[in-house]
């Protein structure tokens, strides 16, 4: 089945460590976004990016970095830089184009915990 | 970017319609409207989106007032399964990328 995976489910890290989360998408699509989400709080964009080797900073880049080598493959590195890393990071993707068909597909997120 | 506003919270009764509203004030033109659902601790998952039109599916209905200023969201036999946090999102473009703006959801409770 085409879907999203992400890895690994649960992180832990010590302060100052760089973590790098894994998503990767069988679906064919072309767009892939990274988003952050705190308790009881909604999604925040930290970075999308529509091909291969281009990518763009969202609503919250400041203190993460990704790589957009592969069509299927979009790396989030969480850097010492970020200030309050534990937080829940949902990855997804969809097909580009002015279509309202293309609609976002999540994975299961990747809970990462500040020790 | 345009930004969607929703209710914190509502209750429903099980077997019962459960609206809800979101507001988006700013939406241009050729904005797109998205809603998603998450139950705790898993990825969201799509229900529905519109342009202009009403939309209805096998999972809900999707109500765009003719100004596109707001939307309403229809469950119209909701169960405790659709106890969750929906989100309304709008679809922008910027500088040529699409990106979807989520805003803070509406948990919604359905009680037995």
């Amino acid at each position: 089945d085409g879907g999203i995976t992400q890895s690994p489910k649960y992180l832990f890290r010590k302060e100052g460590q760089n973590v790098t989360l894994s998503c990767e998408q069988n679906l064919n699509h072309d767009a892939m976004y990274w988003y952050r989400q705190d308790p009881g709080q909604g999604l925040r964009l930290i970075y999308y990016s529509q091909i291969v080797n281009d990518f763009q900073k969202g609503d919250i880049a400041e203190g993460y970095s990704v790589s957009r080598e592969k069509k299927e493959s979009f790396p989030l590195t969480v850097t010492s830089a970020q200030k309050n890393p534990t937080a829940f990071y949902l990855c997804a993707s969809s097909r580009t184009g002015f279509s309202g068909a293309n609609v976002l597909t999540f994975g299961a997120g990747s809970r990462l915990t500040v020790l | 970017d345009a930004k969607t506003t929703q209710p914190p919270s509502m209750d429903c009764a099980e077997g019962r319609a459960a609206n809800l509203p979101c507001n988006h004030s700013t939406i241009s033109g050729n904005e797109y409207v998205y809603w998603y659902r998450q139950i705790h601790s898993q990825g969201p998952q799509y229900i529905i989106h519109g342009l202009k039109n009403n939309e209805t599916n096998e999972m809900a209905s999707l109500i765009i007032t003719e100004d596109r200023k707001s939307s309403t969201l229809i469950l119209p036999h909701a169960t405790l399964r659709d106890t969750a946090v929906y989100y309304c999102i709008v679809r922008v473009l910027t500088s040529g990328t699409y990106k979807y703006i989520f805003g803070t959801g509406t948990r919604l409770k359905v009680l037995a």
